[in-house]
């Protein structure tokens, strides 16, 4: 079974600039997930989908953050303008309907200069 | 969600049983400890997660108190790919509920 999908891995930009993740998550699997997480933090959720509803957007910086998940599947998280304290690692998860488990993949690590 | 509470770090020898401690003390009733980990430049990985009853799995033991105030994850052969950071977490059951990860005990696995 393939596992979460995301690209880039890395992406170095200039600040002010935009850049866009994207994410396909596990086939079947309901609910998708972003995260945040800096160096040597856990993890923090930007942004939870139910099928293509956003149900839990409450950590995303709504200013220049931006998501979306057309017909349910695949997923998009935009940055526009990029800032320096942007820098992390971007991270997508799914999970079955119902279940906790989530499931994450590799992340992209993004670098703004 | 409740909070947990866990060492910064810990070293374990090769082949030997790592033990992971961790402390929730204001876990509610209906709420689930769960355990991912991280190896290095990759996204986390789930391990197991319970209620109130020890769980094993092909990874790994949880052995959670009987007051659910704190539980133990057991890794019963450690290798040097089990050198991660390991997260306790506590939630409820369902995709409802948030993972709200800390920072975890980074774990070391020696020759």
């Amino acid at each position: 079974e393939a596992g979460v999908v995301q690209s880039p891995r890395y992406k170095i930009i200039e600040k002010k600039q935009p850049v866009a993740f994207w994410c396909n998550p596990i086939s079947g699997h309901n609910t998708l997930y972003w995260y945040l997480q800096n160096l040597g933090q856990g993890p923090e959720l930007l942004i939870r989908y139910e099928n293509e509803e956003a149900v839990d957007d409450s950590q995303l910086p709504k200013d220049r953050f931006s998501a979306e998940r057309l017909k349910g599947v695949d997923s998009t998280l935009k940055i526009q303008p990029a800032e320096l304290g942007d820098s992390a690692v971007y991270l997508c998860a799914s999970s079955p309907e119902g279940e906790n488990e989530q499931f994450f993949g590799p992340g992209t690590r993004l670098t703004v200069l | 969600d409740a909070k947990t509470t866990q060492p910064t770090s810990m070293d374990c020898a090769e082949g030997r049983a790592a033990n992971l401690p961790c402390n929730h003390s204001t876990i509610s009733g209906n709420e689930y400890v769960y355990w991912y980990r991280q190896i290095h430049s990759q996204g986390p990985q789930y391990i197991i997660h319970g209620l109130k009853n020890n769980e094993t799995n092909e990874m790994a033991s949880l052995i959670i108190t009987e007051d659910r105030k704190s539980s133990t994850l057991i890794l019963p052969h450690a290798t040097l790919r089990d050198t991660a950071v390991y997260y306790c977490i506590v939630s409820s059951a369902g995709t409802a509920s948030k993972l709200t990860f800390g920072t975890g005990t980074r774990l070391q696995v020696t020759l």
